[in-house]
């Protein structure tokens, strides 16, 4: 049961265009979700966050909106670039892991692949 | 700088063989885990640890082991048991409280010859 979906596995964009990658969850108890940048065989990095209580996040030229009632979010990039060619996954945060220490549990999607043209 | 180690990069094993694959942070967060990606899935968590000496299975366990007697190290050992073991493994770390996201490592590349 693939509780967060990226239907997209790929995208294609001209330099200097908006990207749009989108991202829908089925669990409406997910309450903060997370968008990381991962280039081949390197780890994923972290891009932006949004918490439930916002309906949108911007940092740079990056945005990502939230739409709850469709359970839904997307990750703008403007203007595009190259460097921004990767795989994207989008992360919702699921249940407390329980124990001291307050961690939890995170629910991948498949991930997008982006390639920025030049 | 703080970050995740993984180590090493690229490994090949033999069917029937055991592996450990490297996890060293040096970023003192509590919780570490190990994931593994496979092309076109999302990352599966396949355990986690929130503190020293205690570690948890989480959805693809099997196959695997793990141990955390150091918080600075979580070494994953991927058995003869594991039937697919041709993957990318990632381990990852995150303080305690709040759960704002993981700090991964670069990534293992396993392959069975």
């Amino acid at each position: 049961d693939q509780q967060v979906k990226q239907n997209s596995p790929s995208l294609s964009v001209q330099e200097g265009r908006i990207s749009i990658l989108n991202c829908d969850y089925t669990n409406s108890m997910f309450d903060y979700f997370l968008w990381y940048k991962k280039y081949p065989a390197e780890g994923p990095t972290f891009l932006i966050s949004i918490s439930s209580i916002k309906d949108k996040n911007e940092d740079g030229r990056f945005t990502v909106f939230l739409n709850k009632s469709a359970k839904h979010l997307s990750l703008h990039i403007v203007p595009s670039q190259p460097g921004d060619s990767a795989v994207y996954f989008c992360a919702a945060r699921g249940p407390s892991l329980g124990g001291a220490s307050g961690t939890y549990k995170y629910i991948f999607g498949t991930g997008t692949r982006l390639k920025v043209l030049a | 700088d703080g970050g995740i180690t993984q180590s090493p990069k690229y490994l090949f094993r033999k069917e029937g063989q055991n592996v450990t694959l490297s996890c060293e942070q040096n970023l003192n967060h509590d919780a570490m885990y190990w994931y593994r990606q496979d092309p076109g899935q999302g990352l599966r968590l396949i355990y986690y640890s929130q503190i020293v000496n205690d570690f948890q299975k989480g959805d693809i366990a099997e196959g695997y082991s793990v141990s955390r007697e150091k918080k600075e190290s979580f070494p994953l050992t991927v058995t003869s048991a594991q039937k697919n073991p041709t993957a990318f493994y990632l381990c990852a770390a995150a303080p305690g409280g709040g759960g704002y996201g993981y700090t991964f490592g670069s990534g293992t590349r396993l392959t069975v010859v």
